[in-house]
């Protein structure tokens, strides 16, 4: 079985611009979960989709925000992208919510320049 | 608001010696407790998780976890580290009853180093 998949593994970009993050979940599950991992910071919890709609949102600026697509894959948008946006943007996907499992894909590593 | 800490940023510890990652929580109500690893440039792998029933969880790799509600903590262990477990530990937290919309939140992770 597919884990969850993340695209592109890494990513390079200017003060300003916007970065568009992708999410492939683990096929049968419906959640889905964006994280920040920035250096000395821990994660982050950033956003989360369930059925396509935002559940829950972490403590982050409008100008990241996100979709989920029928399919259940998900974008991650940065606008205005600023030099502390470098991070590890790390996905994860459950079957659902409450007790269940979180399962990780490999992150994309956004550098800022 | 929930929170973990994980109050050590490092763990040393030599192969063959048994291993303890602590980690203690705050919540509202019951707790759904997790363990994570995290190798260098990986995403998260989970090890074990705490629901209900009984309070020692074990999980993949050898590794175990105790869950202690009058602590409020849930440390891992290992009888036996192994130079291959050298990595990042994260600890996470949810609400049992937080609501539908309810959050995993992380501690800020402790790294394991173990010698040969």
């Amino acid at each position: 079985e597919a884990g969850v998949t993340q695209s592109p593994t890494h990513l390079i970009k200017t003060r300003g611009q916007q970065a568009t993050l992708r999410c492939s979940p683990i096929s049968g599950h419906t959640s889905v979960y964006w994280y920040q991992q920035a250096l000395g910071l821990g994660l982050q919890f950033l956003l989360w989709y369930d059925e396509g709609e935002e559940r829950n949102r972490g403590n982050f600026p409008p100008r990241f925000s996100g979709r989920q697509f029928p399919n259940y894959s998900s974008e991650l948008n940065v606008n205005a992208l600023e030099l502390e946006d470098s991070a590890l943007y790390l996905c994860a996907s459950s079957i659902s919510q409450g007790w269940e499992t979180q399962y990780f894909g490999p992150g994309t590593r956004l550098l800022v320049l | 608001a929930q929170s973990v800490a994980q109050p050590e940023d490092q763990v040393n510890v030599a192969e063959g010696n048994p291993l303890t990652v602590k980690c203690t929580y705050s919540v509202s109500g019951n707790p759904y407790l997790f363990w994570y690893v995290q190798y260098p440039n990986r995403g998260l792998q989970f090890l074990l998780k705490y629901i209900t029933g009984d309070n020692l969880v074990k999980g993949s790799y050898g590794f175990e976890a105790e869950f202690n509600k009058s602590q409020t903590s849930f440390h891992l262990k290992k009888p036996s580290a192994l130079v291959s477990d050298s990595a990042l530990y994260f600890c996470a937290v949810r609400a049992r009853r937080a609501g539908a919309n309810s959050k995993l939140t992380f501690g800020k992770g402790i790294t394991l180093s173990v010698r040969p």
